[in-house]
């Protein structure tokens, strides 16, 4: 059974740099074709893809907030991080992680709940 | 990249099709059959519905179905149940990212 769980901070203040963590179970990150996803949500508006890390350890970002943003894995305790540097009100939203495998057309079969991010001082 | 275009909002009565269109560019939907559809409930996590263009996941009714023609990708429900009220979001590989749609509301009347 695959289970994603995302996990950081409900409130950050303005210019902070917010860490989000996801712990998954059900799958490994080292396995060949196996991807975990950032993606965000603003109340009341649509998905935003933020970021991919691969098995491989190749990474990908979202054009406008590459300059923002990090992701990183950790194999050994099921988890991909990602960070987001200078945070703005406009960056308060709910942020998912989710599963993709390149064999499965590059789309996301599994999420986790979200974790609702507000950005405040 | 932009965001792909959908339609803010389609509605439909019970028993009817709707078809909800996503519109990209020969960079995204025009270059990959990698187009993938999401429904969302209030409050919950987005569900893929349609991977592959036309691809239905374990579980999902085959009353949704998808297709692809050009720049432009279609989602179509048949048979439109209540429990199909939902924000629908369509997405498209595009090369070293990802791009959804801007989402649009499914009303059932």
């Amino acid at each position: 059974q695959v289970t994603l769980r995302e996990s950081g901070p409900a409130l950050v203040k303005p210019t902070q740099t917010l860490t989000l963590t996801c712990t998954f179970s059900g799958f490994s990150l080292s396995t060949s074709g196996m991807c975990v996803s950032w993606i965000r949500q603003p109340p009341g508006k649509a998905l935003e893809w933020l970021a991919r890390i691969d098995w491989d350890d190749d990474k990908y970002y979202s054009t406008s907030l590459k300059t923002r943003l990090t992701i990183s894995k950790d194999t050994s305790k099921n988890q991909v991080v990602l960070t987001m540097t200078n945070m703005d009100p406009v960056d308060t939203a709910t942020y998912y992680c989710a599963r993709m495998r390149i064999g499965e057309g590059y789309s996301y079969e599994y999420w986790g709940q979200g974790t609702l991010v507000t950005v405040s001082s | 990249q932009s965001a792909l275009t959908q339609p803010a909002s389609v509605s439909g009565s019970p028993g009817q099709s709707i078809t909800i269109s996503c519109t990209g560019t020969s960079s995204d939907v025009g270059s990959y059959n990698l187009v993938s559809w999401y429904q969302q409930h209030p409050g919950k996590a987005p569900k893929l519905m349609i991977y592959e263009v036309s691809k239905r996941p374990s579980g999902v009714s085959n009353r949704f179905s998808g297709s692809k023609s050009g720049n432009t990708a279609s989602l179509t429900i048949s048979g439109l149940q209540a429990e199909d009220e939902a924000d629908y979001y369509c997405c498209s590989y595009a090369g070293s990212s990802i791009l959804f749609g801007g989402g649009t509301k499914l009303t059932v009347l």
